[in-house]
C-alpha cells in the first residue's frame, strides 16, 4: 500500500513569491490533514480536510495561505505571496474515516523563502 | 489552550543505556496520548499510542510508555537502546474536544553513540 507522498520534497523561492504544495494521502482516506514544523519549533497544526470539506481550518496563519482538496483525493496549500517567516516544513497526513483513527504522515516538503 | 511539553531538547546515550524521555501535557479533559518517531531521512511514524485501557503501553521496537493521568504525563522509555534508535522522537496529544487536531512537543533528538 503506498503511503503518503508530497510533492515537492524541496521548494526555494524569494519572498512574495507563490508556491504550491501537494500532498496525496492513502487511497480511501476521508480525512487530511496539514501541519508546519518551523525551524526549530514543535509542528503546528493548519488545518482538516473530511473529503473535500475543511472541518478544521483554526491553525492557517493567515489569509496568505489557501487549501484545497478538489473531488476528495489529493490536497494542495497555497502560499501567496510567500514570506520569510513562512520557511519550515509542511507535513500532510491522512486518516481513514474515524476522527480517532491513526494518522499517517508524508515525508514532508520543506520550503525556504529567501 | 492545549499543550504539550517534552523536557528535553537533545539526548545522547551510548548504546545499552537506558532511555526514558519525558512528556507532560496540559489539558483537563479526555486525551489520546501518542509518541511519534522520525529516523534520519525517513517520514514521521507512529512509536505506540494510548487510547484507553491499560496505562502501560507497548510499541514498536522495544519502546514502551506509562500514561499516568494524575501527573499529566506520557513518558517514554526504553530499556536498552541501540545505535539505530538514533532519530527525533515526538510527544503528542489528541484531545477529544478537539476532534482529530494533534497537539505535538517541541521534539527530543536522541543521539546513540555507538
Amino acid at each position: 500500500e503506498a503511503g503518503v507522498t508530497q510533492f515537492p520534497s524541496h521548494s526555494v523561492i524569494e519572498k512574495g513569491q507563490t508556491v504550491t504544495l501537494r500532498c496525496d494521502p492513502i487511497s480511501g482516506h476521508d480525512n487530511l490533514y496539514w501541519y508546519r514544523r518551523v525551524m526549530g519549533k514543535e509542528i503546528k497544526f493548519l488545518l482538516h480536510f473530511v473529503k473535500e470539506s475543511k472541518q478544521d481550518e483554526s491553525g492557517m496563519p493567515n489569509n496568505r495561505f489557501l487549501a484545497e482538496r478538489t473531488g476528495g483525493t489529493y490536497s494542495t496549500l497555497k502560499v501567496q505571496p510567500a514570506e520569510l517567516e513562512d520557511s519550515g516544513v509542511y507535513f500532510c497526513a491522512s486518516s481513514q474515516a474515524g476522527l480517532l483513527d491513526t494518522q499517517y504522515f508524508g515525508p514532508g516538503t520543506r520550503l525556504t523563502v529567501l | 489552550a492545549q499543550s504539550v511539553s517534552q523536557h528535553n531538547h537533545h539526548v545522547i546515550l551510548s548504546e545499552a543505556a537506558s532511555l526514558e524521555l519525558g512528556c507532560n501535557y496540559s489539558y483537563g479533559g479526555t486525551v489520546n496520548l501518542f509518541w511519534y518517531v522520525q529516523y534520519p531521512g525517513q517520514h514521521l511514524q507512529l512509536l505506540l499510542k494510548y487510547f484507553s485501557g491499560d496505562p502501560l503501553v507497548k510499541g514498536i521496537k522495544g519502546f514502551e510508555a506509562e500514561f499516568i493521568k494524575s501527573k499529566f504525563s506520557f513518558n517514554l522509555r526504553k530499556p536498552s537502546v541501540q545505535w539505530s534508535d538514533t532519530a527525533e522522537y515526538f510527544c503528542a496529544v489528541v484531545a477529544y474536544s478537539s476532534a482529530s487536531k494533534i497537539i505535538f512537543g517541541s521534539g527530543t533528538r536522541l543521539s546513540i553513540r555507538p
